[in-house]
This record gives structure tokens, C-alpha cells and sequence, in this order.
């Protein structure tokens, strides 16, 4: 069965520094990989995803994500962090049967310190 | 860019009431969903619907949870006898695909007292 870990579920970085959110996962085939964002009193907003071929992947505001096969891991980056990015971030696994089911983690809270 | 849209964005009930979330998902696309999200905990897989049945539901989608569309537009979840544990956020959200990135409705709140 697919699984997602992330690990803290609250990371605190101060206004221009490094953003590095931790994601594992398990899973019995190749996996497609999300993480989306949510802000207060607002859905969940995709910020990147990783299918297939290049492992490096850039999403939206800044923030890029690598697949590490020997890792299985799916860690989040940011290379200086910015006020709005304070927010709720989810990694998430696609289920392999073909429902489109995405497995999320527990979720990681960014606070970004002035 | 097209969005989905989700009412109520709050709801209180009692407890025993019948509720419906409603959702309006991005027009072309197919595959449908809701998830849960109680207040302080993971985002929770509830149901996924395509070609008009369910494609798959958890075992959190007991008899007391069922969902329609009722026409080309809309797609409902009921909680036909709700219990203080039902409170939570409920998102809805679709794709066009099954592995293309789900896109979610900010979500309704409900609250069962």
C-alpha cells in the first residue's frame, strides 16, 4: 500500500532563508508525486508534481522538489523563503490503480519569521 | 482559470440531521472526488466517482455517506444521519484524468453540535 511521511509537522524559518520540507513515501510501483500548498480557509493549490523523467522538478512560487528513487523521497526546497510562503503544505502519492486517488501525509506547517 | 467551487463554506448542524455539500467541478474534466480533512489531521481520502458510479470509496464512506450527479454540473455528498465525528473540513476536488493533479475547492466546513 502507498504511504507519505513527512517529516515536523511544523518548520519555522526566518524571511530569506532556506525552505527544505521533508517528504518519504512508499510504494509498490513508480510513483507520481505532488505536493500541494493551503493556505487559511482555502483549498489545497498544487505547487509542483513529478510523473516521469527529469527528477528535478520547479513548480510555483520559487519552490522546486527532486525525486530521489534511493531515497524514495520527494523533499521540498525553497532557496529563500518570503513571508507569503507561510502556509500548509501537503506531499501526496497517486495511488497505482487507475482512481486517480492521491494518498497525502500528515502535512508540515511553515511559519517564516521576520 | 477554472475553478471548483464548493457550498456551503459553512454548515452547522445537529447531530442525527441529514446535511448535502455541494460542488461544481471544472467542466471538462471526468473523475471526481471528495476527501476530509478533521482539524488537526491528515487530508483523508473519502470517495472517487467516474462515469457515473463510484470508482472507489474507504472505509470511512460507511453506509451513512452517499454521492450523486444529479446533472451535468454538480456533484453532492450526503451524510444522511451525521455524528459529532463527521465534523470536519470536506473537499471536493476533480481531474481530467486519473494521474493528471487533482484541483480542489477551498472546502466546507461543517460542523456538527
Amino acid at each position: 500500500a502507498q504511504s507519505v511521511t513527512q517529516l515536523g509537522s511544523h518548520v519555522s524559518v526566518s524571511e530569506g532563508a532556506l525552505v527544505l520540507l521533508r517528504c518519504n513515501y512508499s510504494s509498490s510501483v513508480p510513483p507520481y508525486l505532488f505536493w500541494y500548498v493551503q493556505y487559511p480557509n482555502q483549498g489545497l493549490q498544487l505547487l509542483l508534481k513529478y510523473t516521469t523523467g527529469a527528477t528535478l522538478v520547479k513548480g510555483i512560487n520559487g519552490f522546486e522538489a527532486e525525486f530521489k528513487k534511493s531515497e524514495t523521497s520527494f523533499h521540498l526546497t525553497k532557496p529563500s523563503a518570503h513571508m507569503s510562503d507561510a502556509a500548509e503544505y501537503f506531499c501526496a502519492v497517486s495511488d497505482p490503480g487507475n482512481t486517480g486517488k492521491l494518498i497525502f501525509g500528515q502535512g508540515t506547517t511553515l511559519q517564516v519569521k521576520p | 482559470e477554472p475553478e471548483v467551487t464548493q457550498t456551503p463554506s459553512h454548515q452547522v448542524t445537529q447531530m442525527g440531521q441529514e446535511v448535502i455539500l455541494r460542488c461544481v467541478p471544472i467542466s471538462n474534466h471526468l473523475y471526481f472526488y471528495w476527501y476530509r480533512q478533521i482539524l488537526g489531521q491528515k487530508v483523508e481520502f473519502l470517495v472517487s466517482f467516474y462515469n457515473n458510479e463510484i470508482s472507489e470509496k474507504s472505509e470511512i464512506f460507511d453506509d451513512q455517506f452517499s454521492v450523486e450527479r444529479p446533472d451535468g454540473s454538480n456533484f453532492t455528498l450526503k451524510i444522511r444521519s451525521t455524528k459529532l465525528e463527521d465534523s470536519a473540513m470536506y473537499f471536493c476536488a476533480s481531474g481530467q484524468g486519473p494521474f493528471s493533479p487533482l484541483h480542489f475547492g477551498n472546502g466546507t466546513r461543517l460542523t456538527v453540535t
